[in-house]
């Protein structure tokens, strides 16, 4: 069975502090996808990024950036220079395989972390 | 396009009501699922269906049950609704080809349902 670990529930900076937010997964599959979503106080789940397994590539949007590793089983996002505005919770999840295998894009999540940034 | 809807917001039921939660989707995707969060928790899977006519469980099914009647709608139905039921459903769609396109797999999530079974 697959599972998605966020060790740490919680994370408080001040603002432009750089933070990172870990995640570990567990698969037997060896194609896979993961992705990391943002949670804001308004409640609605935001997608921030998808990567499938077959690509080890950091990857780096504007703040944003991935870090994956598959030797450590790890997918972790780093916030550079963080703002007020990146306070929410934030969810790593997995989704084994696509179309034509059995997980049919189910999405595991993790228990998430909530990153408070203070002025 | 709307993206994934979900009524009603919000909803208050008393212990051993039913109500249907409903969720619709104009993107034109095959998979849908729904979704619970409980308070400090991630999601966790309910329901998800491949296409019109064909659902199956997933993790937290009971208590539960869906159809999908066609492509764009998937309701949630709650028979006999219980405290533990609390919680914010989520419901999302997705686009799953065979070829791995740029936005395959990616689910879209609807605005969210809060529950509240008292």
């Amino acid at each position: 069975a697959q599972k998605v670990t966020q060790a740490q529930t919680e994370i408080s900076v001040v603002e432009k502090e750089d933070v990172t937010l870990d995640c570990v997964y567990e698969t037997r599959d060896t194609t896979y996808y993961l992705f990391w979503y943002k949670q804001p106080p308004s409640g609605e789940l935001v997608f921030l990024i998808r990567r499938n397994s077959f690509d080890e590539q950091n990857e780096i949007s504007g703040r944003y950036s991935w870090n994956f590793q598959k030797s450590t089983s790890s997918f972790n996002f780093t916030i550079t220079a963080s703002q007020v505005v990146d306070s929410a919770v934030y969810f790593c999840a997995l989704s084994e395989e696509r179309a034509g295998g059995t997980s049919y894009g189910k999405l595991t999540f993790g228990q998430g972390t909530i990153l408070t940034v203070h002025p | 396009n709307a993206g994934v809807t979900q009524t009603p917001k919000f909803r208050i039921l008393k212990i051993g009501q039913s109500m249907t939660l409903q969720c619709t989707q104009d993107m034109n995707h095959n998979y849908m699922y729904w979704y619970r969060q409980d308070p400090g928790m991630g999601l966790k899977l309910i329901y998800y269906s491949v296409g019109a006519g064909i659902t199956d469980k997933g993790e937290v099914p009971n208590g539960y049950n869906v159809s999908r009647s066609t492509t764009e709608d998937f309701p949630l139905r709650l028979e006999l609704a219980a405290p533990s039921q609390t919680s914010v459903y989520f419901c999302a769609s997705s686009y799953l080809g065979l070829a791995g396109g740029p936005r395959d797999n990616e689910q879209f999530f609807g605005p969210g349902t809060r529950l509240t079974v008292l």
